[in-house]
């Protein structure tokens, strides 16, 4: 089955900038939409198809997509970005199914 | 402003069958994709599945064999039933709204403030 692969955790200090990586054999193909889950609450889309930023959504957020890479960028991060972050896109399967990347622990201190 | 809030059960016993809805408030179900995602305590997003407002389904491949997902356009209502379930369901279930650049992705615009089903004796 198909699998997106993200590192388990990420730490930086504030102000610095934040990578997280999600790595999938079909993201040539498909986009990637990046997700922000803080503790007890659902997760919030913050990059969709790949690199757009939904409204509302800080400029410190970014993504980008080469290959079959697809990397979320927070730029200058604050205290308030520590979340887990996941990424999530479907297959080249016929029905698209939906596939989330293990997630990534973000810690800003 | 489009709302969801799933209801059901909070504990289900071993090998019975889950079952929650999520209504849809603030907007109309048809003509959008609706999805079900899970979440075990301490654990990662699983994708179970979308369903159309047709009665179209996609299910993960590993929960398909348990999975039914229906759609109550009159109700403005979706459904998740998952069979012969066990301590590794346990999880909280949210249910979301479906944006889909077709053939290239999909995003979840709106989500279920989230249940936690318990599977327990």
């Amino acid at each position: 089955s198909y699998e997106l692969t993200q590192p388990p955790s990420v730490s930086v200090s504030p102000g610095q900038t934040a990578r997280i990586t999600c790595s999938g054999d079909a993201l040539p193909k498909k986009y990637a939409y990046w997700y922000q889950q803080k503790s007890g609450q659902a997760p919030v889309l913050v990059i969709y198809e790949d690199s757009k930023r939904p409204s509302g959504i800080p400029e410190r957020f970014s993504g980008s997509s080469s290959g079959t890479m697809a990397t979320l960028t927070i730029s200058g991060a604050q205290v308030e970005d520590e979340a887990d972050y996941y990424c999530y896109s479907t297959d080249s399967s016929g029905n698209h199914r939906g596939v989330f990347g293990g997630g990534t622990k973000l810690t800003v201190l | 402003q489009v709302q969801l809030q799933e209801s059901g059960p909070g504990l289900v016993k071993p090998s019975e069958t889950l079952s929650l809805t999520c209504t849809v408030s603030g907007g109309s179900i048809s003509s959008y994709y609706w999805s079900w995602i899970r979440q075990p305590a301490g654990k990662g997003l699983e994708w179970i599945g979308r369903i159309y407002t047709s009665g179209s389904t996609n299910y993960n491949p590993s929960l398909k064999s348990r999975v039914t997902m229906s759609v109550d356009t009159s109700k403005n209502q979706f459904s998740l039933k998952l069979s012969s379930v066990t301590a590794a369901d346990t999880a909280v279930y949210y249910c979301a709204r479906v944006i889909k650049s077709i053939g290239f992705g999909e995003l979840f615009d709106y989500w279920g403030q989230g249940t936690l089903v318990t599977v327990s004796s």
